[in-house]
């Protein structure tokens, strides 16, 4: 069965400084993986997808993450925050039968 | 421009009364969803549907009612059996199996 567990429920970094959200999952194809963002009553926004090709993926607002399969991992990492990334997160994970599984998000605040 | 849009933005409701939420499409997409979102945690599948007039119960399809007349057009009916209906409903949409899904503003129901 399919998993996704965000381990960290909040996560505050000064602005300029690197970002690093965690999410783990459990699999038992060859899942893909999504992270979206979510800024405070609004819809939700993709911001990189893995479906089996680069293992790094490049994302949009300077973001990436990395697909480690023998960590069962899908971080999200960005070199430098910016005051616009405050934020919730969702990591989320799909094996292709319509229904995404959802990480509980983390919340990323960005402190001047 | 091609998009997801859900209305109202907000909805106020008394107890007992059943009320739509409105979710069309112009992606021509064929799968479209419905989730819910408490505070603090992640999304939760209500309803979703494949193709035009079929629709399959998520996790929490108790007190929701769906229909898909049109491949547009996919509206919620929250239901006086719903017994805490109070949350942010979010409407998507994909192209297909295992692709992202797209998100539309989200409303947020209130039950007074």
């Amino acid at each position: 069965a399919q998993s996704v567990t965000q381990l960290d429920s909040h996560v505050s970094v000064s602005e300029g400084t690197p970002v690093l959200l965690r999410c783990n999952y459990s699999s038992s194809y060859s899942p893909s993986l999504f992270w979206y963002v979510q800024h405070p009553n609004k819809g939700l926004q993709l911001l990189l997808k893995y479906t089996s090709a680069a293992t790094l993926v490049k994302g949009i607002n300077g973001f990436e993450a990395e697909f480690k399969k023998s960590e069962t991992s899908f971080h999200l990492t960005k070199p430098s925050a910016h005051m616009s990334d405050a934020a919730e997160y969702f990591c989320v994970v799909s094996e292709g039968n319509y229904q995404l599984i959802w990480g509980a998000g983390t919340k990323l605040i960005i402190k001047p | 421009d091609g998009g997801i849009t859900q209305s109202p933005k907000y909805l106020f409701r008394k107890e007992g009364q059943n009320v739509t939420l409105s979710c069309e499409q112009n992606l021509n997409h064929d799968a479209m969803y419905w989730y819910r979102q408490d505070p603090g945690q992640g999304l939760r599948l209500i309803y979703y549907s494949q193709i035009v007039n079929d629709f399959q119960k998520g996790d929490i399809a108790e007190g929701y009612s769906v229909s898909r007349e049109k491949k547009e057009s996919f509206p919620l009916t929250v239901t006086s059996a719903q017994k805490n209906p109070t949350a942010f409903y979010l409407c998507a949409s994909s192209i297909n199996r295992a692709n992202e899904q797209f998100f539309g503003p989200g409303t947020r129901l209130t039950v007074l």
